[in-house]
């Protein structure tokens, strides 16, 4: 299995601009999460889906902000617009019905 | 909010020598997960130690968890240059549906 997929890998656009990350779980898995990481806030839970329904977006930060799971290999997080202080690294991560999470290797965002 | 809070923030050690990190947390629990961060890299699940266990082993890896101090450690035995990353604790309040990640302790390993 390859894992969860994460593309792009890096992102760098400027302030105003639409962003969207992609994510394709490891396939079987019915749980799909999205995270942030800075520094300065540590790992945070953005939003989460079971069978491809949004179960918990207490964590998106402001409306500029949307996630989509469209099916079970695919989901999307959309910035719009983009401002400097979302420039974070952007981790999916996927798990069946146990407890473990696997992540995927990460976007790593800057909006300048 | 984070609600795992890990201790120390930095450590380094050498080859060698055990590594102790610890992991404090707010409210009752499920289980309590530990996780591993290469630099650059996506979190890599290490070990899960549920509420009514107090110890667990994995290769080098030892697990502790107070329930009553609301607290647990990661203990590496023997540890290597390898070893060299973040861990992170994540608490576990939902059956696995939604973790909360402490702010990781950085651990280098000097060869």
């Amino acid at each position: 299995d390859a894992g969860v997929i994460q593309s792009p890998r890096h992102e760098v656009t400027e302030m105003g601009q639409e962003v969207t990350l992609r994510c394709k779980p490891i396939s079987g898995h019915d749980y799909l999460f999205w995270y942030r990481q800075t520094m300065m806030r540590g790992l945070e839970l953005l939003i989460y889906f079971n069978n491809n329904v949004p179960i918990d977006d207490s964590g998106m930060p402001e409306d500029r902000f949307s996630a989509k799971m469209p099916n079970a290999s695919f989901s999307t997080l959309k910035i719009q617009p983009s401002e400097p202080r979302d420039s974070a690294v952007y981790f999916c991560a996927s798990k069946a019905s146990g407890a473990t999470q696997y992540f995927g290797p990460g976007t790593r965002l800057l909006v300048l | 909010s984070q609600q795992g809070e890990e201790d120390p923030q930095a450590l380094s050690i050498q080859e060698g020598e055990n590594a102790t990190m610890n992991c404090s947390y707010k409210t009752s629990i499920n289980n309590l997960q530990w996780y591993r961060q290469n630099s650059g890299r996506g979190l890599v699940h290490l070990i899960l130690i549920r509420s009514n266990e107090r110890e667990k082993h994995s290769g080098r890896l030892r697990v502790t968890l107070d329930t009553s101090k609301k607290s647990s450690s990661l203990l590496i035995t023997a540890s290597r240059a390898a070893d060299t990353a973040s861990y992170f604790c994540a608490t576990d309040h939902n059956a696995g549906n939604m973790l909360t990640f402490g702010g990781g302790t950085r651990l280098m390993v000097k060869p």
